[in-house]
């Protein structure tokens, strides 16, 4: 069965300190990978998106994420974090439902306290 | 502005009274979903919708349903609410529903069961 982990439930980081939060994932064929971010009271918005090519991908607000199939993971990186940056982060991947829809299964998140 | 929007945000009810919680987008896109959160678990598919008239159990659809008879709407009904349904529940939305669409989330519902 398919499924997402997030090791960290969180992290605290300094401000300007690099960041890295894991996720590891299951899935048989090739995985649509996704990591969003959830700031206090919002919805959630893609960061980035990776489904083939270039295995480290560049997304928003100065994230990037590296896909390495060998390690079934897709850790996401931020070279020095800002305080807005304090947020939940969920890594997710896209699947086939078994109705032959597409569903999502998300992490259960990691998250990010930053310090001053 | 391209958005997904809920309502309500808060709601506090008791155990059995019907609720509907309200979702609607206006991108046009074919793809909604629904999704609750919970701590220690993150976000689970309840249903979702490929188009107009056609839905589809997620991972957890058990004490819920849904409908989609417009394109831009896709309500949550909860017949009979009961406490473990009490979570932070989300709508999304997508262009075709393709696992290389973005999705875009609404603001979120938080819904407690009493």
């Amino acid at each position: 069965a398919q499924s997402v982990t997030q090791p960290d439930i969180h992290i605290t980081v300094s401000e300007g300190a690099s960041l890295e939060l894991r996720c590891n994932y299951s899935y048989g064929a090739t995985p649509y990978l996704f990591w969003y971010v959830q700031s206090p009271g919002q919805g959630l918005q893609l960061l980035l998106k990776y489904f083939s090519g270039d295995t480290l991908v560049q997304g928003i607000k100065g994230f990037e994420a590296e896909f390495k199939r060998s390690q079934s993971s897709f850790n996401l990186r931020k070279p020095s974090v800002h305080w807005s940056d304090a947020a939940e982060y969920f890594c997710a991947v896209g699947a086939v439902a078994d109705t032959g829809g597409f569903k999502t299964i998300f992490g259960a998140g990691t998250r990010l306290f930053v310090k001053a | 502005e391209a958005q997904v929007t809920q309502n309500p945000r808060y709601l506090i009810t008791v155990t059995g009274k019907k609720l509907t919680v309200t979702c609607s987008q206006n991108m046009n896109h074919e793809y909604m979903s629904w999704y609750r959160q919970d701590p220690g678990l993150g976000l689970r598919q309840i249903y979702y919708s490929m188009n107009v008239e056609v839905t589809d159990k997620g991972d957890v659809p058990e004490g819920y349903k849904v409908s989609r008879k417009e394109k831009r709407n896709f309500p949550l009904i909860l017949e009979s609410p009961s406490p473990n349904q009490t979570s932070l529940y989300f709508c999304a939305s997508s262009l075709s529903g393709h696992l290389t669409d973005t999705q875009y989330f609404g603001p979120g519902t938080r819904l407690t069961v009493l």
